[in-house]
């Protein structure tokens, strides 16, 4: 069965400029989390949603924000970006469950690269 | 403030021997804890994972080891392969399912 996929792959943009990122589950997956990694900080965790609703979130501003629609795909939107906010951005879709066992079964996408310039 | 840390960057092995990877974590709420491996160009791939109730679980050549007292995990992999370089990530998990990343160590192992 396909993976999860992410595009665009690669990303450039500019300081102040907004941009939106797209994640595509495994089919029948219905959470769908998404992860910044920087070499910097690593790997953090931004957001959960499942069933189209925010389930999760982590320790980001408001400029970065998501949603997910009734198939499942998911967005990522970062606003008024900043030099700080390049990086390679990740998607994992699981199915979801009542303990954190699922996460065993939590694929990754490739990811999207954004540089912001 | 890093709950979860893996203070070495590189791991370097011969082919055939033991590559021993260490993680550490501050936080006591912490109660179930994953490993990942990932390549260049991929996303991190599930390795194995260890509920705190246990103190160790394997998986072929992949043993985590769990040490509660010492906030303190390790990876065993038995006998190493070159095509397992990559760098691996620890993470931990508590009752918010967040997943809470250490920075990563690479790991080379040589033929």
């Amino acid at each position: 069965k396909a993976g999860v996929t992410q595009t665009p792959r690669y990303l450039i943009k500019t300081r102040g400029q907004q941009v939106t990122l797209s994640c595509s589950p495994i089919s029948g997956h219905r959470s769908v989390s998404w992860y910044q990694q920087t070499p910097g900080q690593g790997l953090q965790f931004l957001f959960e949603y499942f069933s189209e609703t925010q389930r999760n979130k982590g320790n980001f501003p408001g400029r970065f924000s998501g949603r997910q629609f009734s198939n499942s795909r998911s967005e990522m939107n970062v606003s008024t970006l900043e030099l700080g906010d390049s990086a390679l951005y990740l998607c994992a879709s699981s199915y979801t469950g009542a303990s954190p066992q699922y996460l065993d079964t939590q694929y990754f996408g490739p990811g999207t690269r954004l540089t912001v310039l | 403030d890093q709950q979860v840390k893996q203070n070495s960057p590189s791991l370097s092995v011969q082919e055939g021997r033991i590559s021993i990877l260490n993680c550490d974590y501050t936080n006591s709420m912490f109660d179930y804890f994953l490993w990942y491996k990932k390549y260049p160009a991929e996303g991190p791939t599930f390795l194995i994972s260890i509920s705190s109730i246990k103190d160790k679980n394997e998986d072929g050549r992949f043993t985590v080891f769990l040490n509660k007292s010492a906030k303190h995990l390790s990876l065993h992999i038995v006998p190493s392969q070159p095509g397992d370089s990559a760098v691996y990530f620890c993470a931990a998990v508590g009752s918010n399912y967040k997943l809470t990343f250490g920075k990563g160590t690479l790991l080379t192992v040589n033929p």
